[in-house]
């Protein structure tokens, strides 16, 4: 079964402080990770994927096999970061094409002025 | 450009009432969909998912049903609703092996 931990229900950060937002996961073989995000009144969106080693809005995230983590990071916070981070595994084929996206409890981050 | 409709946004029930929450797709044909519930606490739980017109997938067992009646709509259904049915629903579709899921806006469900 695949799973995925976010440990942290709310982070509150200063501004221009470093961010790093947590994601585990559980899965036998080997996953595709996700981080989605939600801005206020806004509709859930794909932030970035591992697989695709980039960068957006200033934000990473590596995947280290070994501690099975997926861990959003951004040197410095700005205001309008202020949002709901989901990590999410595909950790395998849907019958007949789709592919099962398995999402953690999320993680709300406040940025704070 | 690709858009992703539901309806309706909010909606109280009470129990033991039917359920239909509606879902279309626009600007995309032979889209996978998909409906998540988010329960307080709890990450987006797949429901069920869909590869074609009238190819339903549930995920978990429950007390709803989905259908695909046409190949841009997905409908969430339920005959008796429970208390437990009460959460977010979110549709998403995703190109045919795409990870990448765009949501639409939500429904959120309250049953008395």
């Amino acid at each position: 079964a695949q799973r995925v931990t976010q440990p942290e229900k709310l982070l509150s950060v200063f501004k221009g402080a470093p961010v790093e937002l947590k994601c585990n996961y559980s899965y036998s073989g080997s996953p595709e990770l996700f981080w989605y995000v939600q801005y206020s009144r806004q509709r859930l969106q794909l932030l970035l994927r591992h697989i695709s080693r980039e960068s957006i809005k200033g934000f990473t995230a590596d995947l280290n096999k070994g501690e099975t983590s997926f861990h959003l990071k951004k040197p410095f916070a700005q205001e309008e970061d202020s949002a709901m981070y989901y990590c999410a595994l595909s950790g395998g084929g849907l019958t007949g094409g789709g592919n099962k996206l398995t999402f953690g409890t999320g993680t709300q981050l406040k940025v704070e002025l | 450009s690709q858009t992703i409709h539901q309806w309706p946004a909010t909606l109280v029930q009470p129990v033991g009432s039917p359920l239909s929450l509606e879902c279309t797709v626009e600007g995309t044909s032979n889209p996978n969909l998909y409906w998540y519930r988010q329960a307080a606490g709890r990450g987006l739980q797949l429901l069920f998912y869909s590869v074609g017109i009238g190819q339903i997938s549930s995920e978990v067992p429950q007390n709803l049903s989905a259908s695909r009646p046409q190949d841009r709509q997905f409908i969430l259904s339920s005959k008796k609703l429970l208390l437990s049915d009460s959460g977010f629903y979110l549709c998403a579709w995703s190109v045919v092996g795409s990870d990448n899921l765009y949501f639409g806006p939500g429904t959120r469900l309250t049953v008395t």
